[in-house]
């Protein structure tokens, strides 16, 4: 089964803290995904990520960076943390299929509150 | 561009009823893949379909089944003999050749089944 593990399931944090959102897959999946889910907006993507090295800014990037390393691995940073960005936080990877992407695989999920 | 329109926001039914999850979608992408995903109050998203573009044969899996049509450029997912247990958000999803495996999500909906 695909695994996606993310480091924390809760955190809270303090406005204008640096902080890194760990995130750690073991199928060999190409794409990798940050998204952050609000109540009534559904799930936005941050940034995604389809190779080593290589990031693509979804529709809510402002205020977040990645970095992706290693192929198993994509980090969300929160350059300065603010109370807008206290969410739910999503991260997932996928396979691709010639040009496709196939079904990502969701981790469980961080409750990032910042006070 | 890519959209996914899930319009129902919430539908509410007694268990045993039969309950049908709409779908809309837009692309430019002749190829392209579409999913539905489950998200129970825990909070993880777990995947339950996917369907190619070129297939439009209709899926059935127990209690669940999907009706692609191309025509009308819809994705329905229907749950029969509905159970408490299927109280969940439900997002639909569309991945197209020109995306980099980048899915786009619907705002979901809340499913709720009543004792």
């Amino acid at each position: 089964d695909v695994k996606v593990t993310q480091s924390s399931r809760y955190l809270v944090k303090r406005t204008g803290e640096k902080v890194f959102l760990e995130c750690v897959q073991d199928m060999d999946h190409e794409n990798m995904f940050w998204y952050r889910q609000d109540p009534g907006l559904g799930l936005r993507l941050i940034y995604f990520s389809y190779d080593v090295k290589m990031k693509e800014k979804g529709d809510i990037p402002e205020g977040y960076s990645v970095s992706r390393e290693k192929k198993e691995r994509f980090s969300l940073i929160l350059e300065s943390a603010s109370t807008n960005q206290t969410s739910m936080y999503l991260c997932a990877s996928s396979l691709i299929q010639g040009v496709m992407g196939t079904e990502a695989f969701f981790g469980q999920g961080t409750r990032l509150t910042v006070v | 561009a890519q959209k996914v329109t899930q319009a129902q926001t919430e539908i509410s039914v007694v268990e045993k009823e039969d309950v049908t999850l709409d779908c809309v979608y837009e692309t430019r992408d002749t190829t392209y893949y579409l999913f539905w995903y489950k998200q129970p109050p825990s909070g993880e998203l777990v995947f339950l379909i996917r369907r190619n573009s070129f297939d439009e044969q209709n899926e059935i899996s127990g209690r669940y089944s999907w009706n692609f049509q191309k025509s009308t450029s819809s994705f329905n997912f229907t749950i029969t003999a509905s159970q408490v247990v299927d109280s969940a958000v439900y997002f639909c999803a569309l991945s197209g050749g020109s995306t980099l495996g980048r899915l786009y999500f619907g705002r979901g909906t809340q499913l709720t089944v009543w004792p």
